[in-house]
């Protein structure tokens, strides 16, 4: 089954010690996205890439970064963790044209100590 | 700027149906969304309307949309204890390409 894939689903990293966090996709979208969602709270866009085109939210951190080595990989670095940054990684694909239609995968929960 | 509203809880019991509500403010939303997520999972899309739409039915959900009132609701009938969950609302605000979500309506089925 064509699906979104993410690994960990769980990950204990500790305060200030850099951690990535991974997707890949079978369905072979051009657009792949990364939300983070705290406790309680809905979903929230960091940042998304079409094809190779990176597009960062305005409100970002600079703590986290992405790559995009090719299509059916993304990849989620959050340079130096702080506790305010235990969440739920989410992320999403969608194909260019049809952006409304995103995918999820089941999620990684970021435990910072 | 876009915002999505959501009650955050509702109670209901086993058989009876279930609505969800939720406001938004972006009247050039072409898409609106309801969202699934268990506990510890991702987010399951359930059903989406198109903007021109009043209402959407697929098996036991219901979507209603009133625009002119920016109000979006999630109907299910006969709510089993599999329902439980938060139900996201979302809008697809086109003039910045992504999802806005609210923050989840809580459902707790009953016996």
């Amino acid at each position: 089954d064509a699906m979104v894939i993410q690994n960990p689903r769980y990950q204990v990293t500790q305060f200030g010690k850099p951690v990535t966090l991974s997707c890949s996709q079978t369905l072979n979208h051009n657009v792949m996205y990364w939300y983070q969602q705290k406790s309680s709270q809905a979903p929230k866009l960091l940042f998304h890439y079409y094809d190779k085109d990176f597009n960062n939210e305005a409100d970002t951190p600079d703590n986290f970064q992405s790559r995009r080595p090719n299509t059916s990989f993304c990849f989620l670095d959050i340079r130096s963790p702080g506790l305010g940054d235990a969440a739920m990684y989410l992320c999403a694909t969608s194909r260019e044209g049809t952006d409304y239609e995103q995918y999820f995968g089941p999620g990684t929960r970021l435990t910072v100590t | 700027g876009e915002d999505v509203e959501q009650s955050l809880f509702l109670s209901v019991r086993e058989g009876d149906s279930s609505v969800i509500n939720c406001t938004y403010t972006d009247s050039s939303s072409t898409y609106l969304y309801w969202y699934k997520q268990e506990p510890g999972a991702g987010l399951q899309l359930l059903t989406y309307i198109f903007s021109n739409m009043d209402m959407k039915q697929d098996q036991r959900l219901t979507v209603l949309l009133n625009k002119k009132d920016k109000h979006l609701s999630l109907r299910i009938a006969d709510t089993q204890t599999g329902d439980s969950a938060i139900y996201f609302c979302a809008e697809f605000a086109g003039g910045y390409n992504k999802l806005i979500f609210g923050a989840g309506t809580r459902l707790a089925v009953h016996p």
